[in-house]
């Protein structure tokens, strides 16, 4: 099956700094890429995703790259705050049945 | 936007007891969902796929006896944990396909905990 392996697994940046955190997959045949927030004791919500036809997709301070052929993808936050502070997940998928396989997590903490 | 609910939000239990918990779409219509679950400070991992009117799918190490899956209706599905044990307390968590455009939405989860 599949193998999600996630990097960093605890990061901490100052405000304002970017934050990068990896993940590299196993299956060539996944095809659909998100990541998720998640607060303590909350929900995963979704911030950003991306399809395997696109290299690259930003939304305002989060943006998300693909390398296909490496098997990794990334999220970058710029202009961190301390709302962004939370645990992240990547998480791979393929066909289109939402299967989702996560990473290991990284909890981000953005200091004052 | 698409909401799923799940019930209860948290349960305590005494151990050899059985806990029933429903994940269910509120404004749409889902024939596929997912549960999982997840210890504290860990990933989240894949229970099983319930769909709907047919048997759960599950993944490798998951035991189908112990933790059975109902998906009755288009907008339900339920996660039964029998005879729970302390090992079993886990913060379970649904997701639910929207079948008309293929996206995923996440219940709020349910906190386990078998005394």
């Amino acid at each position: 099956g599949e193998n999600v392996e996630q990097h960093p697994s605890t990061l901490s940046v100052q405000e304002g700094d970017s934050a990068v955190i990896k993940c590299t997959y196993s299956d060539s045949a996944s095809n659909y890429f998100p990541w998720y927030k998640q607060e303590l004791g909350k929900r995963p919500q979704l911030i950003i995703d991306i399809r395997s036809n696109v290299g690259e997709k930003k939304d305002q301070r989060i943006a998300v790259t693909l390398n296909k052929t490496a098997k990794h993808f990334s999220l970058h936050i710029t202009e961190t705050q301390p709302e962004d502070s939370a645990v992240y997940f990547c998480a791979v998928g393929a066909g289109g049945g939402n299967k989702l396989t996560f990473g290991t997590g990284t909890q981000l903490k953005v200091e004052l | 936007g698409a909401v799923v609910s799940q019930h209860p939000s948290w349960v305590i239990c005494k151990s050899g007891t059985s806990v029933k918990i429903e994940c269910r779409s509120l404004d749409f219509q889902a024939t596929t969902m997912f549960w999982y679950r997840q210890f504290p400070k860990q990933s989240l991992m894949l229970m099983a796929t319930s769909n709907e009117g047919s048997k759960a799918t599950y993944e490798q190490g998951v035991e189908k006896d112990k933790f059975l899956i109902n998906h009755a209706s288009l907008t339900l599905s339920t996660l039964t944990v029998t005879s729970a044990h302390p090992e079993d307390s886990s913060f379970y968590i649904c997701s639910a396909r929207r079948t008309s455009t293929g996206e995923l939405f996440f219940g709020e989860g349910s906190r386990l905990t078998v005394l």
